[in-house]
């Protein structure tokens, strides 16, 4: 099973709301990313985790808070975001040594308002 | 820092033709290269993954080569089909421990029936 989950689909809110994103894999990967992707750009490093610890943050605003519970589970808690905060956001994960082939899931589709 | 280039841009293809779309990289202390595939408002599907110590890698009617020294990659489709329209994005993972994925801009591909 090389499948990535994202939850929600798509989301919608406005600056003032607290939301999370949901990611979720079950190919025992021990490293997860969280990209962001602006339309016709390539997806943008975040955040990556590599067995459960942060290990990369790339200078992302506090308003975008990750979260790793555990080693299947990834999770991007969202506050007092801005309209230009509207993206796709990407889940994704690895093996953090050998191939370290990365594997995406479907994405999320943020609007903020 | 690494810089990853893609040519061309876009291109839109008769069906059943043959296509290169190109690659380079500006650093060859690279750990792999991988090629993905991206459908509009879709995540990105894994095509190809190379390893450094790797000159190609075949799947399919899909053929990935990669030569570190010059800082180049082709994907090589054969007998292009109306389904292979996307966008192909290649992106690096740097030599050192911890994966961070550098994308390029990606190539946009029409194949018109």
């Amino acid at each position: 099973d090389t499948e990535v989950t994202q939850t929600p689909k798509h989301l919608v809110m406005g600056m003032t709301n607290k939301k999370s994103l949901k990611c979720e894999q079950h190919m025992g990967h021990r490293a997860m990313y969280w990209y962001k992707q602006k339309a016709k750009k390539p997806p943008e490093l975040m955040f990556v985790y590599s067995y459960e610890k942060l290990s990369i943050n790339e200078s992302v605003p506090s308003r975008f808070s990750p979260e790793c519970p555990n080693s299947s589970l990834l999770n991007l808690h969202l506050h007092a975001l801005q309209p230009e905060d509207s993206a796709l956001y990407l889940c994704a994960s690895s093996q953090p040594r050998q191939a370290r082939e990365q594997f995406f899931g479907p994405g999320t589709r943020l609007t903020v308002l | 820092k690494q810089e990853v280039t893609q040519i061309p841009a876009a291109l839109s293809v008769p069906e059943g033709e043959n296509l290169v779309l190109n690659c380079s990289f500006t650093d060859s202390a690279i750990y792999n290269l991988q090629w993905f595939r991206q459908d509009p408002g879709k995540g990105l599907t894994s095509l190809l993954l190379i390893q450094s110590s790797q000159r190609e890698q075949t799947s399919g009617r899909l053929n990935a080569s990669l030569d570190k020294s010059s800082g180049r990659s082709t994907l090589y489709i054969a007998a292009s089909q109306p389904g292979d329209s996307a966008t192909y994005l290649c992106a690096v993972d740097r030599e050192t421990s911890g994966s961070r994925l550098t994308f390029g801009e990606g190539t946009q591909l029409t194949v018109n029936p």
